[in-house]
């Protein structure tokens, strides 16, 4: 069974750091890419990058750049999102999501299977 | 980047009844285009890939077509359990890969 396990809720002052882990087991990591989502209260899904495992590399929506780290633990399989700079607009849940590897389109991977199974979520509070 | 949006933003609708969502993107994604579904609480579901293809496990009810800007997903026989948020995401070339705003379905 593929499973995604975050860890648990966080509650930090502003401007301080977190970081977010997704455990993932059932399925092997290199052949796959780990995303994350965040999802402020009342609002709607917002995509903050991605890890290509194999690749060791991560590509990050351009609001967060400068300001998210995203790494991966392959011998526990186990993927970090850590966020800096923490203000109150960054209280969400925080998910993490698999992709599965679809083969390459040229020299880039092919997106295909969308975002099939999903942590449980992250709630990050961030208040003074 | 791509911009997604949907129509409507929400909907109300009787158990039984067939709705339907849009979901446009503002440049052509091809058939890059997923499906989900959101509850309070609850982590977001996968419903579709590939504009049409169902996720494993999704009940036939659900099905989605579109290719190029327009993609609809449309849900027959509603049920009082999908009650949700749904929110279409391209996935076309390299990242960033955006989600529409949503759009809820409320049961009557």
């Amino acid at each position: 069974q593929v499973l995604l396990v975050q860890s648990g809720a966080e509650v930090k002052k502003p401007g301080a750091s977190v970081k977010v882990s997704c455990k993932t087991s059932g399925y092997t990591l290199g052949d796959s890419f780990v995303h994350w989502v965040r999802q402020a209260p009342g609002q709607g899904l917002e995509w903050m990058g991605i890890i290509y495992i194999s690749r060791g590399t991560a590509i990050k929506a351009p609001r967060f750049e400068g300001r998210v780290s995203m790494t991966t633990d392959s011998s526990t399989g186990t993927v970090y999102l850590e966020l800096n700079s923490l203000g109150s607009e960054d209280t969400a849940v925080y998910y993490c999501a698999r992709e599965k590897y679809a083969g390459n389109q040229g020299t880039w991977p092919l997106h295909y299977y969308g975002l099939d199974v999903w942590g449980q979520g992250t709630t990050v509070t961030v208040s003074s | 980047d791509i911009e997604m949006t949907q129509s409507p933003s929400s909907l109300s609708a009787s158990v039984g009844d067939s709705v339907t969502i849009t979901c446009r993107a503002s440049q052509n994604i091809k058939t890059a285009l997923n499906w989900y579904q959101s509850k309070p609480g609850k982590a977001p579901k996968a419903l579709i890939y590939g504009a049409y293809l169902l996720q494993n496990g999704v009940p036939s009810r659900f099905s989605a077509g579109g290719s190029g800007t327009e993609f609809t997903l449309n849900i027959s026989s509603l049920q009082s359990d999908d009650s949700a948020t749904y929110f279409c995401q391209q996935s076309y070339g390299r990242p960033p890969f955006t989600f529409g705003p949503g759009t809820k379905v409320q049961i009557k």
